[in-house]
C-alpha cells in the first residue's frame, strides 16, 4: 500500500516556466487537497477537491491550477512559475467523512523557483 | 472562519524535561475536529492525534498526552521526560464538520528542540 505519492521530491523551475507538481493516492479517498510549507507559515491551504470532478479554492489558490479527473490523482500544476513560488508542496488525501480516521500526507515537494 | 494559534514558535528544553505545547483554536461549528502533527527534520507529516469535538477527555500514549478544554478553545500537548527524537515542528489543526469535512486549516508550528 504506497499511500500518498508526490512526483517530483525537487524541483528547480526558472522564472515564468511551467510544470506539474503529481500527486496519486490508492487508498481510494474522495477527499484531496494541495498545500504550501513555508517558513513561519505552517502549512496553508492551496486547492481541495472532495471528489472527482470537483475541486474548490483554499488561503493562496493564485498562481496554481487543479483538477481531478479521477479519484486517483490531484496533480498541481504552476502555470508560471515566480520566486514567491518556492516552498514545500504538500499533498494529502482522507476519507470525505474525517470521523475515524486522519489525513495521509505524501513526502513533499521542494519546489525553487529562480 | 477557523483559525489556529501556536503562539510559542520555538521552544528548548534540556533532555527528560517535560514540555507543553500549546494551541488554542477558534470555530463557529459546532461539530469539529482537532489534531496534532509532528513533523522531524526529515521532513514528513506523521499524524499524533485526532480528537473531536464532543470528546474532552484527556488523552495518554506513552509519554504524549493531550488536554482538551472547549471552555478555553485549546488542545494542548505535553511530552513527558522529553528525548532528543522529540526534536521536531509540531503541527496543530482543525477541520469542522458541516454537509462534510472542511479542509484542515493549521497553526503555523512550535519548533521544539530538546538537547542533550
Amino acid at each position: 500500500n504506497a499511500g500518498v505519492t508526490q512526483t517530483p521530491k525537487f524541483q528547480v523551475l526558472k522564472t515564468g516556466q511551467s510544470m506539474t507538481l503529481q500527486c496519486a493516492q490508492d487508498m481510494n479517498h474522495e477527499y484531496m487537497s494541495w498545500y504550501r510549507q513555508d517558513p513561519g507559515m505552517g502549512l496553508r491551504l492551496i486547492h481541495y477537491s472532495v471528489g472527482a470532478g470537483i475541486t474548490d479554492q483554499g488561503e493562496v489558490p493564485n498562481g496554481y491550477n487543479v483538477s481531478r479527473s479521477t479519484t486517483e490523482d490531484f496533480p498541481l500544476r504552476l502555470l508560471s512559475a515566480a520566486p514567491s513560488q518556492t516552498s514545500v508542496y504538500f499533498c494529502a488525501s482522507s476519507p470525505w467523512g474525517m470521523e475515524d480516521t486522519e489525513a495521509f500526507f505524501g513526502q513533499g515537494t521542494r519546489l525553487t523557483v529562480v | 472562519a477557523q483559525k489556529v494559534t501556536q503562539a510559542q514558535t520555538e521552544i528548548s528544553v534540556v533532555e527528560k524535561e517535560d514540555v507543553t505545547l500549546d494551541c488554542v483554536y477558534e470555530t463557529r461549528d459546532t461539530t469539529y475536529y482537532l489534531f496534532w502533527y509532528k513533523q522531524p527534520p526529515s521532513g514528513e507529516l506523521v499524524f499524533l492525534i485526532r480528537r473531536n469535538s464532543f470528546d474532552e477527555q484527556n488523552e495518554i500514549s506513552g509519554r504524549y498526552s493531550w488536554n482538551f478544554q472547549k471552555s478555553t478553545s485549546s488542545f494542548n500537548f505535553t511530552i513527558t521526560a522529553s528525548q532528543v527524537v522529540d526534536s521536531a515542528v509540531y503541527f496543530c489543526a482543525l477541520s469542522a464538520l458541516r454537509s462534510g469535512n472542511t479542509p484542515l486549516v493549521f497553526g503555523k508550528g512550535t519548533r521544539l528542540s530538546v538537547i542533550a
